[in-house]
């Protein structure tokens, strides 16, 4: 089975602190993404990457950053955190390929509070 | 503008009944779709998908129709368990995207299923 295991299942931050949130998956999948969740707006994609030093943006990264130096590990940054980015983080990851062959496999998420 | 709804936020059925929840989108460029399932304090797991070149798609008590020309898919739960009793995402997926590059999804449906 696929897992993909966040650091941190709960975290509170201060306004314009720094935050980072690690993501690694254990299934050699080249596609990694972040989401995040909120009441009324579903899942929206923030950043993803389909290889180590790849990125690319997703729907909303204002914000944010993201980091992969290794296949297994994509991290997200908030480089100085904001209370409008109180919210559920989601990481997943999925192989290279069309969306019908290859869902995506969800990581448990990270509740980040920003006070 | 969002491309995925799912207008009811939350439905509650009997076990045993049926459950069916809904989706609208309004991009055609959508081809692929897929429901995704939610329980409190883990990621969302793929259920089940269906591709637009078919009206339907079953596997054991689940079972995804879509309507192209009304931009509408329905997931169909018969007959409902209290397991079942999660958050329930839909997801679409343009031509020609990569797996999960833009995977847009609707708002979610909490399902609740009674004893």
């Amino acid at each position: 089975d696929v897992k993909v295991t966040q650091s941190s299942r709960y975290l509170v931050k201060r306004t314009g602190e720094k935050v980072f949130l690690e993501c690694v998956q254990d299934m050699d999948h080249e596609n990694m993404f972040w989401y995040r969740q909120d009441p009324g707006l579903g899942l929206r994609l923030i950043y993803f990457s389909y290889d180590v030093k790849m990125k690319e943006k997703g729907d909303i990264p204002e914000g944010y950053s993201v980091s992969r130096e290794k296949k297994e590990r994509f991290s997200l940054i908030l480089e100085s955190a904001s209370t409008n980015q109180t919210s559920m983080y989601l990481c997943a990851s999925s192989l290279l390929g069309q969306t019908y062959n290859s869902p995506l496999h969800f990581g448990n998420g990270t509740r980040l509070t920003v006070t | 503008d969002q491309q995925v709804k799912q207008n009811s936020p939350s439905l509650s059925v009997q076990e045993g009944r049926i459950s069916i929840l809904n989706c609208d989108y309004t991009n055609s460029m959508f081809d692929y779709f897929l429901w995704y399932k939610k329980y409190p304090a883990e990621g969302p797991t793929f259920l089940i998908s269906i591709s637009s070149i078919k009206d339907k798609n079953e596997d054991g008590r689940f079972t995804v129709f879509l309507n192209k020309s009304a931009k509408h898919l329905s997931l169909h739960i018969v007959p409902s368990q209290p397991g079942d009793s999660a958050v329930y995402f839909c997801a679409a997926s343009a031509l020609g995207e990569t797996s999960g590059s833009r995977l847009t999804f609707g708002e979610g449906t909490q399902l609740t299923v009674n004893p």
